[in-house]
């Protein structure tokens, strides 16, 4: 059965902090991994990421794949209060139209 | 420019009752998705649409739901008889191309179901 782990599940940490966000998967006929930021109801996009090694960055965040051992991780560096929300992460196979999805972490930035 | 939206934002419903929910996706968008978020729970896939078609309905949960897009743009997912367990967030997305990565989220809707 095709699934995506993200670990922690929550996690508090004070502004300034460096934090690093799991997600491991199994899924049949990988494409891709994507990373999402959620806050109040809509998720927004991050990265996404096909090939193993590369890292992806944008500003404080970045992120890399590792499709040897199915995983990939997030990390946040000098976190703000802003970077507070759920971390989404979503494996899409190349068969089908769908993406699985894990149930998130919680992020929680506090001053 | 416009994004995604969808209405209702909040919908409170009985029981047994029937709910249409809205998306409006960005103009030009061929393709349309449906999410579920459930408390406690990842994002569930529910449809999705390549211009007017839904080649892959497998997401939906039970013969309750359904989903038309008519224009290649506004797509309304409805919900028969509706259950306590249907109470979610309704999270439509649109992309340029079929399976894009950049997928575009609206607000969602809000269901609850008393």
């Amino acid at each position: 059965e095709d699934k995506v782990v993200q670990s922690p599940l929550s996690l508090v940490v004070h502004e300034g902090d460096t934090v690093t966000l799991n997600c491991s998967y199994e899924v049949t006929n990988f494409r891709s991994l994507l990373w999402y930021k959620q806050e109040k109801k809509a998720p927004t996009f991050l990265f996404m990421l096909t090939s193993s090694g590369i890292e992806k960055k944008s500003g404080r965040l970045s992120s890399i794949l590792d499709k040897k051992e199915l995983f990939s991780i997030l990390n946040i560096t000098a976190t703000q209060t802003g970077d507070s929300a759920i971390y989404l992460c979503a494996v899409e196979p190349n068969t089908g139209n769908q993406f699985y999805f894990g149930t998130g972490t919680s992020l929680t930035v506090i001053p | 420019g416009a994004g995604v939206s969808q209405s209702p934002s909040n919908k409170v419903t009985e029981k047994g009752k029937d709910v249409e929910l809205r998306c409006d996706p960005i103009s030009g968008h061929t393709a349309l998705y449906w999410y579920r978020q459930s408390l406690g729970q990842g994002l569930e896939f529910l449809i999705y649409f390549q211009g007017n078609s839904a080649p892959d309905k497998s997401g939906l949960p039970s013969d309750r739901f359904s989903a038309e897009r008519t224009g290649g743009s506004v797509s309304t997912l409805t919900i028969q008889r509706t259950q306590q367990e249907d109470s979610a967030v309704y999270l439509c997305a649109s992309s340029l191309y079929q399976l894009s990565y950049e997928q575009y989220f609206g607000p969602g809707t809000r269901l609850t179901v008393t």
